[in-house]
């Protein structure tokens, strides 16, 4: 069974930095492309990050690039989101997910709060 | 940027057929996907390169894409089909585009 766990979520300061991360199990994680995709109620689903599988081929969302770093570590089956600068816009359910042109499985989300 | 609609909301009683519509301009020359996300829950994708059904995904849910509106039909409605349905699509203009959701009632 496919399973991914994110976690890391929390109050961030305006200015400030969080990393998150996801635990993948039940599928070849190192041979699969990744995502990290944010949520809230105003702007709905946005996707903001994607790491091939090797971790060479990176694309942002203009809205973070420059800001956020996505990475992965394939012996430990785990990908991250490194968040620099928050913005009080940056509050979001993030979730990470599979897939390249479209997300074949999701985790269940980690929330971020972006608030003094 | 490109802007994909849909329907904030859409009811339909049980055991008929809801029609969910997604916008966008000439949006049946790129590929649309669909998902599905019940209350408290994290998307589920549904559909996939406009018509195609992941694994476990029942035959009563199903797509289309041409013109400028692609459109996920789901058959014989029943009470779990509840919750907001997202549709998206990508190139290499766009990257990755989400609609609003269609938030489905079944009265």
């Amino acid at each position: 069974e496919v399973q991914l766990v994110e976690s890391g979520g929390a109050l961030g300061q305006p200015g400030g930095s969080l990393r998150l991360s996801c635990a993948a199990s039940g599928f070849s994680f190192s041979t699969s492309e990744m995502n990290w995709v944010r949520q809230t109620p105003e702007k709905g689903l946005e996707w903001i990050a994607y790491i091939n599988s090797g971790g060479g081929n990176i694309h942002y969302a203009d809205s973070v690039k420059g800001r956020f770093t996505i990475s992965r570590d394939n012996a430990k089956n785990s990908l991250f989101l490194q968040m620099n600068s928050l913005r009080a816009e940056d509050t979001a359910t993030y979730y990470c997910a599979t897939g390249t042109n479209y997300f074949d499985y999701w985790g269940q989300g980690t929330r971020v709060t972006v608030s003094s | 940027s490109y802007e994909l609609a849909q329907p904030p909301s859409l009811s339909v009683l049980p055991g008929q057929t809801a029609s969910l519509t997604c916008s966008g301009n000439r949006l049946g020359e790129k590929f649309v996907c669909w998902y599905q996300q019940r209350p408290g829950q994290s998307p589920v994708l549904i559909i996939y390169q406009d018509q195609k059904r992941p694994s476990g995904i029942p035959g009563r849910f199903s797509g289309s894409n041409s013109g400028d509106t692609a459109t996920l039909t789901i058959s014989e409605t029943q009470a779990l089909d509840e919750g907001v349905y997202y549709c998206q699509t990508w190139d290499s203009a766009t990257d990755v585009v989400f609609g609003g959701g269609t938030k489905l009632t079944v009265l």
